[in-house]
């Protein structure tokens, strides 16, 4: 069964600051990876995501990420947040032959300050 | 519209008592979700539809929560004699099919309080 775990559930950072977040899973088999944020009182938006081919991966808003098959990461960047990316952020995993199922990871809160 | 929608957005409700919860997905979209997400926790999946094929109910914690879904339209989600563990934001999905690769397009959820 695969599992996904988000490091940290609150990350405080300051305004035009870099910003990572960090994602592990574990499965048996291949896997697709995703991003998704959730902006107050609104529902999950796709942030970006990964199929396949390149590792890193770049999504809106200026976020990008980085598969790292050996150690079972997908870590979220942003080299230089707004106080717009105020959110909570999720990663979730889909097993690449299954029927679409997303794991969860417990997600992170970013708060961004002046 | 453009997104998945879902009705109400709010919802109180006394211990005991059955709630309908209603989601209506993107035109098109064959495969459809559930999913609840309570209190600082991620989201759980509780049920998949994809067009006439029957439902895999694998996530329903229990009995009382079933779900309907008349072809590729609206879905509702039922939870009969709710308990305050129920308490959550329950959010509907939907993606052109299903496939571990298809992005699934949220809706803004309902927030459920069982008093």
């Amino acid at each position: 069964a695969q599992s996904v775990t988000q490091l940290d559930s609150q990350v405080p950072v300051f305004e035009e600051a870099p910003v990572e977040l960090r994602c592990n899973y574990s499965s048996s088999v291949s896997v697709y990876l995703f991003w998704y944020v959730q902006y107050p009182n609104q529902g999950l938006q796709l942030l970006l995501k990964y199929l396949s081919g390149s590792t890193l991966v770049k999504g809106i808003n200026g976020f990008e990420a980085e598969f790292n098959k050996s150690q079972t990461s997908f870590h979220l960047r942003k080299p230089s947040v707004h106080i717009s990316d105020t959110a909570e952020y999720f990663c979730a995993v889909s097993e690449a032959d299954s029927w679409g199922k997303l794991q969860f990871g417990a997600g992170t809160q970013v708060v961004v300050t002046p | 519209g453009a997104g998945v929608s879902q009705s109400p957005s709010n919802k109180v409700t006394e211990k005991g008592k059955d709630v309908e919860l209603r989601c209506d997905p993107i035109s098109g979209h064959t495969a459809l979700y559930w999913y609840r997400q309570r209190l600082g926790q991620g989201l759980e999946f509780l049920i998949y539809f994809q067009g006439n094929s029957a439902p895999d109910k694998s996530g329903l914690p229990s009995d009382r929560f079933s779900a309907e879904r008349t072809g590729e339209s609206v879905s509702t989600l039922t939870i009969q004699r709710t308990q305050q563990e129920d308490s959550a934001v329950y959010l509907c999905a939907s993606s052109l099919g299903l496939a571990g690769s298809n992005e699934q397009f949220f809706g803004p959820g309902t927030r459920l309080t069982v008093l």
